[in-house]
């Protein structure tokens, strides 16, 4: 199975500032890496997602980017955090090609305040 | 896009109970469905999957039942304990595991 390694685990940031957050995979290579934002503890938005090297899809627009500079690393970034921008994030991992176990790293909560 | 649709939002129930979770999907080419549970402040965990050539999954107190023609499937859980306590997620997926999740159940089971 996959390891998912994600930090910082907690941040507070002030409005403006600018967000880099974290997330390492072990134990596969060429994984599909996704970013998720969970709000108010409930749905989990997908952000952006990436099938390989600089391969970077985003689902919704914002504020944030990611990129993947190497093949199990995937960086959320922002230049200027917002309000709405707090919450959880999520960094997950499955096996390229093949449809099946989503492996989740522990999250960063982020307070934007 | 796949839209995927969770009911209820909140389950109470008995210790001993049973409780059901129901989801609905959109996109008939979906053929992988998994089921997450989240503890409050952790990371979601799969606990049980179903594929589309399948009806019926079943592990210990949980099962998982898929109907591709009503594109709905739902999670089972028996006899519940309070350590079932948590949110749970539903998710439908297609091709190379592009996952749209369900908004969560929320379920509290009282001693």
């Amino acid at each position: 199975s996959q390891t998912i390694h994600q930090w910082p685990a907690t941040l507070v940031q002030p409005v403006g500032s600018p967000l880099s957050l974290e997330c390492t995979v072990e134990g596969t290579s060429n994984p599909n890496l996704y970013w998720y934002r969970q709000a108010a503890g409930r749905g989990l938005q997908l952000l952006f997602y990436s099938v390989g090297i600089g391969q970077i899809s985003s689902e919704v627009p914002q504020n944030l980017s990611a990129s993947r500079p190497q093949d199990r690393q995937f960086i959320l970034s922002s230049k200027k955090l917002l309000l709405s921008d707090s919450g959880f994030y999520l960094c997950a991992s499955n096996q390229a090609g093949y449809t099946g176990e989503l492996f989740f790293g522990e999250g960063s909560r982020l307070t934007v305040l | 896009g796949e839209n995927v649709e969770q009911h209820p939002s909140t389950l109470s129930v008995q210790e001993g109970d049973s409780a059901v979770i129901k989801c609905t999907y959109s996109d008939s080419a979906s053929n992988y469905f998994p089921w997450y549970k989240q503890e409050l402040g952790k990371r979601p965990q799969l606990i049980i999957d179903i594929r589309s050539n399948v009806g019926e999954k079943k592990d210990q107190r949980i099962a998982v039942t898929l109907n591709k023609t009503a594109k709905h499937f739902s999670l089972h859980i028996t006899e519940t304990q309070p350590e079932d306590s948590a949110v749970y997620f539903c998710a439908a997926s297609r091709a190379w595991g592009k996952f749209q999740f369900g908004a969560g159940t929320q379920v509290v089971v009282t001693p």
